[in-house]
């Protein structure tokens, strides 16, 4: 099984900061990598797939990056919506899909 | 408007079953491969199933050995899950997802449906 593991698990962050996020595979899965965006009491949202292509509707200030084992989530300036969990998970060896563990995103 | 609706969802004593239903509207169902995901409190969100467009594949996470069905009616544009032999480690929200395509990344979610499992 592919481990996916995020950092930081918690980023207290001003609104219009810059943030990056970061996702590590324990083992290659290519570029085959997504990003969701989970609000409370809301489902997830996709937000980023194939590593760096923005899912539609997704602002631009969203950006992903990396390949292989090393993933970057990048939200250019925090908007008061942003505030979340966002998760990432590949999509390269499966069975079974894996997520990371998320990282909450929060109101510094 | 594509929408994924979960039901079925409720309280079960452990080792009972429950069968969950997504209703899908707004887009061809038969195209796509769909997925089920749960997320129990405090923790991360966790793949549970997979069913092919056809019907004729599904894949499971380890921890449901043997224990979950997938299903689907494309006739009713509908997906399903039985779950058998149900554990307290089983409690969550299950989710439906839409795939784009063929093994991907799941593009549409529903809101879920809970299910609880307590003596």
């Amino acid at each position: 099984e592919t481990v996916m593991t995020q950092s930081p698990a918690t980023l207290s962050v001003s609104p219009g900061e810059r943030v990056t996020l970061s996702c590590r595979a324990s083992q290659s899965v290519s570029s085959n990598l997504a990003w969701y965006q989970q609000k409370p009491g809301q489902s997830p949202r996709l937000l980023v797939y194939a590593a760096s292509a923005r899912a539609t509707g997704i602002p631009a200030r969203f950006s992903g990056s990396g390949s292989g084992t090393e993933f970057t989530l990048t939200i250019s300036s925090l908007q008061s919506e942003d505030f979340a969990v966002y998760y990432c998970q590949q999509y390269n060896n499966w069975p079974p899909y894996t997520f990371g563990q998320g990282t909450k995103v929060e109101i510094k | 408007e594509v929408q994924l609706v979960e039901s079925g969802g409720g309280v079960v004593q452990p080792g009972g079953s429950l069968r969950l239903l997504c209703a899908a509207s707004g887009f061809t169902f038969d195209d796509y491969t769909m997925h089920w995901v749960r997320h129990a409190p405090g923790k991360s969100l966790e793949w549970v199933s997979l069913i092919s467009w056809d019907g004729k594949s599904a894949y499971y996470g380890d921890f449901v050995r043997g224990r979950f069905t997938i299903s689907r009616d494309n006739s009713k544009n509908s997906l399903y899950l039985q779950m058998n032999s149900l554990k307290i480690e089983d409690t969550a929200l299950y989710y439906c997802a839409k795939d784009m395509g063929d093994y991907l990344y799941m593009d549409v979610w529903g809101k879920g449906t809970t299910v609880t499992v307590s003596s």
